[in-house]
């Protein structure tokens, strides 16, 4: 069965630093694999996928994230942290072993420090 | 583009009455449309998968009669949650799905229902 799992529930970090929020996913088939953030009261936003093209994905913001399958990760990162990314992000995955409905992972709430 | 609408954004209403949430696809044909629903601090649990002109599939413990799910055309789809008790107080988040796009969703910004 695929899940999901993000492995910190909390990650703080000063501003300007970099940004790490890890992701591990299982799937028995090709996966596609999402990041969506959410602030505070507000609706998703996609920041990026993976659907099994390049394996360094870039997204908005300046946010990326490498698609491991040896390690089963899609960790999602940030050279420099801005105030603004200060919410909570969700790692996805998707595959046709759940007729692609998204299996969610518990989220982990980005806390900035100025 | 792929761009979906939920409406009302925030809904407050009486205990016992029931509250209809609208999803609207803006610039492309849903042929699936799903329900969530997020409690706070949490991550989003699905509630039903919906499909045009067909009647919905609800997950493990969610209440049909409870939770009444229309998807009536390619752009629309509602949800009604009647009856509602103050347990039923959450965020509730659609998606749509494309028929050429089958492993991405687009999601609405969401309503937050108060029940009193």
């Amino acid at each position: 069965a695929q899940s999901v799992t993000q492995l910190d529930s909390h990650v703080s970090v000063s501003e300007g630093t970099p940004v790490l929020l890890r992701c591990n996913y299982s799937s028995s088939y090709s996966p596609s694999l999402f990041w969506y953030v959410q602030h505070p009261n507000k609706g998703l936003q996609l920041l990026l996928k993976y659907t099994s093209a390049a394996t360094l994905v870039k997204g908005i913001n300046g946010f990326e994230a490498e698609f491991k399958k040896s390690e089963t990760s899609f960790h999602l990162t940030k050279p420099s942290a801005h105030m603004s990314d200060a919410a909570e992000y969700f790692c996805v995955v998707s595959d046709v072993g759940s007729n692609y409905q998204l299996i969610w992972g518990a989220g982990t709430k980005l806390i900035i420090k100025p | 583009g792929a761009v979906v609408s939920q409406h009302p954004s925030r809904v407050i209403c009486k205990s016992g009455t029931s509250v209809k949430i609208e999803c609207r696809s803006l610039d492309f044909q849903a042929t699936t449309m799903f329900w969530y629903r997020q409690f706070p601090k949490k991550s989003l649990m699905l509630m039903a998968t919906s499909n045009e002109g067909s009647k919905a599939t609800y997950e493990q413990g969610v209440e049909k009669d409870k939770f009444l799910i229309n998807h009536a055309s390619l752009t629309l789809s509602t949800l009604t949650v009647t009856s509602a008790h103050p347990e039923d107080s959450s965020f509730y988040i659609c998606s749509a799905r494309r028929a050429e796009s089958y492993n991405e969703q687009f999601f609405g910004p969401g309503t937050r229902l108060t029940v009193l």
